[in-house]
């Protein structure tokens, strides 16, 4: 089993529409949990981290169930420019050092 | 400005010569990574380091070496031993559990062994 697994996708959705991606972890002493945007042929950059609380910023909302052990991120009223693959990223920290492990990715096609 | 840099951003090799990947990084992180990237595909964890003269091997070690002599720099050589070179290489940093552990990336080298 993968470390870190999301469904490539791709999604392709209008305009104004809501989508969610999950994203699952197999170790169980994994520390913290990140979402990174990564446009073609550019580098990964950190859309936002994800506490077990959850949080929120303006359209994006991510989410962490432990129990589970999975995340998710949910993007409200797409936008022609939220097209790129969203990348979920685990680190093992504590014991294990920071070790960050990334998905696949998942694709997203925002079309008019 | 604090920041990741990775050079060259595009770099072209024989087939059979090493080369080395150059990444520094100003952010004060203990933490390094170097990442593979092929077309269409996720990142890939080749090595990475937590602190200086140290580090360990990622998923896909074979046919690369690393080295952490400075806090600021982590270079990558490929060696001629890895079989299929050709990809997109990311570096990035990351800091304690004090300073926050998000990885910061460099803009990446694009290796074409030719």
């Amino acid at each position: 089993r993968k470390e870190v697994e999301q469904d490539p996708g791709p999604f392709n959705v209008p305009e104004g529409a809501t989508v969610a991606f999950n994203c699952t972890y197999s170790n169980s002493a994994s520390q913290s949990f990140f979402w990174y945007r990564q446009d073609c042929r550019k580098e990964p950059k950190l859309l936002m981290s994800v506490y077990s609380s959850g949080n929120e910023d303006g359209r994006f909302t991510a989410q962490l169930n432990r129990a589970s052990q999975y995340i998710s991120l949910l993007i409200r009223d797409s936008k022609l420019s939220d097209s790129a693959t969203y990348l979920c990223v685990v680190n093992i920290g504590g014991g294990g050092g920071n070790k960050l492990t990334f998905g696949t990715g998942t694709q997203l096609k925002v079309e008019l | 400005d604090g920041g990741i840099t990775q050079s060259p951003k595009y770099l072209f090799r024989k087939e059979g010569q090493n080369v080395t990947l150059s990444c520094e990084q100003n952010l004060n992180h203990d933490a390094m990574y170097w990442y593979r990237q092929d077309p269409g595909q996720g990142l890939r964890l080749i090595y990475y380091s937590q602190i200086v003269n140290d580090f360990q091997k990622g998923d896909i070690a074979e046919g690369y070496s690393v080295s952490r002599e400075k806090k600021e720099s982590f270079p990558l050589t490929v060696t001629s031993a890895q079989k299929n070179p050709t990809a997109f290489y990311l570096c990035a940093s990351s800091g304690t559990w004090l300073l926050g552990t998000e990885a910061f990336f460099g803009q990446g080298t694009r290796l074409t062994v030719v």
